[in-house]
């Protein structure tokens, strides 16, 4: 069962436009929201990420958009760059307990920018 | 470089085998992470120790096991490998009270 549902599985946006990568959740325990860039040959690194009680976050061209009574949070590139082309995985924790720090991901967004 | 080393990179090995994996966490953090990442799969939580304890198992095989070790390096043992084995395993790991998991570069296994 995939308790983060994520799309699209692959997106191409032409250099300077927004990519905008979806994703869906059920579980209400998740309290932390990152997402992840991952390049080919390459372990996943932190980008940016969101708790629920704000809404918005930005960080330079990323900004996550949270909306909690959906259970959904976006990704939004702005100004894409060739340099952006990775595979982009959402991904979700569960509050406290002795999961603490597991992380349930998507299945990944593999984004192409084409100059 | 996010400081977690994994080490083979690579490993070719035949079905039946017997591989382990080995981590060196980002210096002083306790919690190590094990993920399978596989094409149909996408990233899967495996297991997560804590200071040499085990703290929580998620879809890991019994023919998988995992330990930490004293100076908190990790190593997830592989057993009796099959082909659907084939896949990248990545260890993570968080300092204590961060949010932050950092990962290593991964090692891709493929069983034969």
């Amino acid at each position: 069962q995939q308790q983060v549902k994520q799309s699209p599985q692959s997106l191409i946006v032409q250099k300077g436009g927004i990519s905008i990568i979806n994703c869906a959740y059920e579980n209400t325990a998740f309290d932390y929201f990152p997402w992840y860039q991952q390049f080919p040959g390459k372990g996943p690194a932190l980008l940016i990420a969101i708790r629920p009680d704000v809404s918005e976050k930005k960080e330079g061209r990323f900004t996550i958009s949270f909306n909690k009574s959906a259970k959904q949070f976006s990704l939004h590139i702005m100004d894409s760059q060739p340099g952006d082309s990775a595979t982009y995985f959402c991904a979700a924790r569960p509050r406290g307990g002795s999961t603490l720090g597991r992380l349930y991901f998507g299945r990944g967004t593999q984004l192409t920018v084409w100059p | 470089d996010s400081g977690v080393t994994q080490t083979p990179k690579h490993l070719i090995t035949a079905t039946g085998q017997r591989v382990t994996l080995r981590c060196s966490p980002r210096s002083g953090d306790l919690s190590v992470y094990w993920y399978q990442q596989s094409l149909d799969q996408g990233l899967q939580f495996l297991i997560q120790y804590y200071n040499g304890e085990e703290r929580a198992k998620g879809n890991i095989l019994e023919r998988f096991s995992a330990q930490q070790f004293p100076d908190l390096h990790s190593e997830l043992n592989l057993s009796s490998l099959e082909l659907g084995d084939s896949a990248l395993y990545f260890c993570a790991s968080r300092g204590q009270g961060s949010t932050e998991a950092f990962f290593g570069q991964g090692t891709r296994l493929t069983v034969v």
